[in-house]
């Protein structure tokens, strides 16, 4: 069975910075690219990241680009969002997808807030 | 960007309707369009990738068409289970990018 958890989420000051983990199984993650999609509260779904399966290629949405870092550890079976220098607006939930996003973790809640 | 622009934004129906719901393109985008049904609390679900294929396990009164920048999500026979709010989303170039999402309610 495939399976997606998030970990790493929590309330946060502006400026600070925050690392998100997806550990996943139930498939060979070796082989997936792998997104970030976001939704802040009451609103609708944003891509944020997506990384390839052997981390050559690289993607952000321009509003989290230079502050957010996609990696992943194809050994240890996870992804990674770094997220730095956040804002009131990056507030949401995060949800890791196996690409082509058939498959959700149940997302993690990031809040930035003073 | 590509613009995913969906419409209706939000409306009611009845178990047992035919409804459909339209997302746009701000250019083509072949068939690398994918739709979602989330319900409140819970991660998106794939329903239908490549504009009309349906996903695993999803049931058959769902259906996509279209191609190009016009796309179709149909479902057949409106069931209780069925009221969330759907999303398209392109994934013909970088940065992906959604639809703004359509709710549909219990009339």
């Amino acid at each position: 069975e495939v399976q997606l958890v998030e970990s790493g989420g929590g309330l946060v000051k502006p400026g600070g910075s925050l690392r998100l983990s997806c550990a996943a199984s139930g498939f060979t993650f070796s082989s997936y690219s792998m997104n970030w999609v976001r939704q802040a509260p009451g609103k609708g779904l944003e891509w944020v990241s997506s990384i390839s399966s052997s981390s050559s290629y690289i993607y952000y949405a321009d509003s989290v680009k230079g502050r957010f870092t996609i990696s992943r550890d194809n050994a240890k079976n996870s992804l990674y969002l770094q997220m730095n220098s956040l804002r009131a607006e990056d507030t949401a939930v995060y949800y890791c997808a196996r690409d082509p996003s058939d498959f959700w973790g149940q997302g993690t809640l990031v809040t930035v807030s003073s | 960007a590509i613009r995913m622009t969906q419409s209706p934004s939000s409306f009611s129906a009845s178990t047992g309707d035919r409804v459909t719901i339209t997302c746009r393109a701000s250019q083509g985008i072949s068939s690398y369009l994918a739709w979602y049904q989330q319900k409140p609390g819970k991660a998106p679900k794939l329903l239908i990738y490549a504009a009309s294929t349906l996903q695993s396990g999803v049931p058959s009164r769902f259906s996509g068409s279209g191609s190009g920048t016009d796309f179709t999500l149909t479902i057949s026979c409106l069931q209780s289970e069925d009221f969330a709010t759907y999303y398209c989303q392109q994934y013909y170039t970088y940065p992906r990018t959604f639809g703004q999402g359509t709710k549909v309610e219990i009339k």
